[in-house]
């Protein structure tokens, strides 16, 4: 079963804060996180992992609620690049390696 | 920057037509993977191969679909008797690691058009 990501659009200004959720109803074995441009191939954000550790980039913090089986991303200060459709995938548990994206959700920010 | 190519970009076919679809991973790479995403919608899981051999696939990946490792640089993604519903862009992904742990590589994708 796919993710759930909300919201499914955010229209935000310049400089504005951000959190874009994802929860799932099956256990999960990691979380990761992609932003595709219009036209463009998904590009690597975060991977939060079961137990704790996080990989990603510096400018991009992410919580993931094992218990709760949810991951919420935070864009701080907002940048117009920062524009685009955001994924989250899920892995569950027996050996699985391909993700489970949600249905994106979309970010427009403004000047 | 190392980076995942396809070919062709863009591909037009006729229904019941085969489609073979490229892509060379990154070179140190071991893991590859194909998803589709269907015009506005998410991106999904095809499959996922390594060391020869597919490890997990998706529902989507039924007998129509195969792939192959022909020499040590390419990874195919073939499609048999197409059908409309197959249209969509098909990304080629890489990994060093698992894709369970590891950060993905997305080639630019393949535009696949069955008429």
């Amino acid at each position: 079963q796919q993710p759930v990501q909300s919201p499914q659009a955010v229209i935000l200004r310049e400089g504005e804060d951000a959190v874009i959720n994802c929860s799932s109803s099956k256990a999960l074995y990691s979380v990761h996180w992609y932003r595709q441009k219009h036209g463009e191939a998904p590009v690597f954000l975060m991977i939060l992992l079961k137990g704790g550790e996080q990989k990603g980039h510096e400018k991009i913090s992410a919580s993931f609620n094992e218990k709760k089986q949810q991951s919420s991303l935070y864009l701080t200060a907002s940048q117009l690049s920062y524009s685009g459709t955001y994924f989250c995938g899920t892995v569950s548990g027996g050996g699985a390696d391909g993700l489970t994206f949600g249905k994106g959700t979309h970010l427009i920010i403004q000047p | 920057e190392p980076e995942v190519t396809q070919t062709p970009s863009h591909q037009v076919t006729q229904m019941g037509q085969e489609v073979i679809l490229r892509c060379v991973p990154i070179s140190n790479h071991l893991y590859f993977y194909w998803y589709r995403q269907i015009l506005g919608q998410k991106v999904e899981f095809l499959v996922s191969f390594y060391n020869n051999e597919i490890s997990e696939k998706s529902e989507i990946f039924d007998d129509q679909f195969s792939v192959e490792r022909p020499d040590g640089s390419n990874f195919t993604l073939k499609i048999r008797s197409t059908k409309l519903e197959d249209s969509a862009m098909y990304f080629c992904a890489s990994s060093g690691t698992s894709g369970r742990i590891g950060e993905l590589f997305f080639g630019e994708g393949s535009r696949l058009t069955v008429l």
